[in-house]
């Protein structure tokens, strides 16, 4: 059955690093999502790609996140510097949505813990 | 602002039980409602969907139920079983200025005891 395949699954870093995660969609998919989710509460938007064109980046804070998807397949979701309040889950998401199907399949995330 | 939200937080019930999870909406133009479980540790997996012109979906062991009169959204889960134990997050799908959203509520955490 096919994945959404992200990476690392888990990442400690230090404040004021760069850290970066990587998902990669399942095939055919156009529809892109990063998401972050603090513990207790649900997922929150950060970016949505279609294709390769970001469509929505509203909810991403861009003084420090950066997403790129160059060859609308693969993304990247970067934080420089990392700072003690991005301790997450951060989940990459995949759909049909802009082809008329509506559920999104999630990978298993990345956990990062900022000390 | 518009957000999806669920009404109880925890939700608690014997193996066997049938469960009901609810989810109230704001924003009348959404086109499909999704119900998502999600282990601990694990990425959100999809349960069951629903069109905004259809008021009753099922699936196996599940089904999803949708007023839009009074914008709620329900997942009935039959004959509950202690693998059924997760949060659950009802999410909607939203035109923006960019194209269509998927928004999440905050969950609902359903214990199953045996």
């Amino acid at each position: 059955e096919a994945e959404v395949a992200q990476s690392p699954r888990y990442k400690i870093t230090e404040k004021s690093q760069a850290v970066a995660f990587w998902c990669d969609p399942i095939s055919g998919h156009a529809t892109l999502y990063w998401y972050r989710q603090i513990l207790g509460q649900g997922p929150e938007l950060l970016v949505q790609f279609q294709d390769e064109s970001v469509v929505d980046d509203s909810q991403l804070p861009k003084d420090r996140f950066s997403a790129e998807r160059l060859k609308g397949v693969d993304s990247t979701l970067k934080i420089q510097p990392a700072e003690l309040g991005d301790s997450a889950m951060y989940l990459c998401a995949s759909s049909l949505l802009g082809q008329g199907r509506a559920e999104a399949f999630f990978g298993q995330g990345t956990r990062l813990t900022v000390v | 602002g518009e957000s999806v939200g669920l009404h109880l937080p925890t939700l608690s019930v014997q193996e066997g039980d049938n469960s009901i999870i609810n989810c109230a909406y704001s924003n009348s133009a959404s086109d499909y409602f999704i119900w998502y479980k999600q282990e601990s540790g694990k990425g959100p997996q999809f349960i069951i969907d629903i069109r905004s012109n259809m008021d009753k979906r099922q699936g196996q062991r599940v089904t999803v139920l949708l007023n839009k009169t009074v914008k709620h959204l329900s997942l009935q889960i039959a004959a509950t079983q202690p693998g059924d134990s997760a949060v659950y997050f009802c999410a909607e799908t939203m035109a923006n200025q960019a194209g269509t959203a998927l928004i999440f509520g905050k969950g609902t955490t359903l214990s199953v005891s045996s």
